[in-house]
């Protein structure tokens, strides 16, 4: 049973701060990683992919993935307001690139 | 450019009535399609899943089927809905060699 786990929070954090989300996963065959940030009643929208160990950057975000830990973590600095949200990871495996996702953080940031 | 299309918004729905929820990919071609449910406050859960027309697999067994009658085409129907079908239903796609999928605006269906 492939999982992935993630501490639903909430997570608060204020205005301009770091706000740094965590998730582990089973499956040691993913082969990449994903954040996706939901707010409420929408769907989800990627923020960042990861498939090396290491760090990736992309503005305000940091992707963090260490496969032998099976631990993959997102960094948002700065936080703001507009940041507020449910956070998703996810992990690819199979044929299909089938994404499995925890079931979520939510992220209050405030202002 | 890419889009994806999944209709209707909201659907109310009474029990042992039957589902239909059509989502269209446009801008592309032979993308894998993925159907989702996300049950209030959980996770998403895989339904379905495929790679070609015609081509379904199922990951979780249920009362719900789906199929692809063209390249760029999936629904996911039922024949008769549970109160434990109610949720929100996600299309997404990702072409190949793509990473990370688009979803669908979603489909909250109610069951009453």
């Amino acid at each position: 049973q492939k999982e992935v786990e993630q501490n639903s929070g909430p997570l608060s954090v204020p205005e301009g701060a770091i706000a740094s989300l965590n998730c582990t996963y089973s499956d040691r065959g993913s082969q990449s990683f994903f954040w996706y940030r939901q707010y409420s009643g929408k769907s989800p929208e990627l923020i960042m992919f990861i498939y090396s160990n290491g760090d990736k950057e992309d503005g305000r975000f940091t992707a963090q993935l260490n496969k032998a830990s099976q631990y993959v973590s997102l960094l948002i600095r700065d936080s703001q307001p507009s940041d507020s949200a449910t956070y998703l990871c996810a992990a690819a495996s199979g044929s299909a690139r089938q994404l499995t996702f925890g079931s979520g953080t939510q992220l209050t940031v405030l202002p | 450019s890419q889009t994806i299309h999944q209709w209707p918004a909201t659907l109310v729905q009474p029990v042992g009535s039957p589902l239909s929820l059509e989502c269209t990919v446009e801008g592309t071609s032979n993308p894998n399609l993925y159907w989702y449910r996300q049950a209030a406050g959980r996770g998403l859960q895989l339904l379905f899943y495929s790679i070609g027309i015609d081509q379904i697999s199922s990951e979780v067994p249920q009362n719900l089927s789906a199929s692809r009658p063209q390249d760029r085409q999936f629904i996911l129907s039922s024949k008769k809905l549970l109160l434990s079908d109610s949720g929100f239903y996600l299309c997404a796609w990702i072409s190949a060699g793509g990473y990370g999928y688009t979803f669908g605006s979603g489909t909250r269906l109610t069951v009453v």
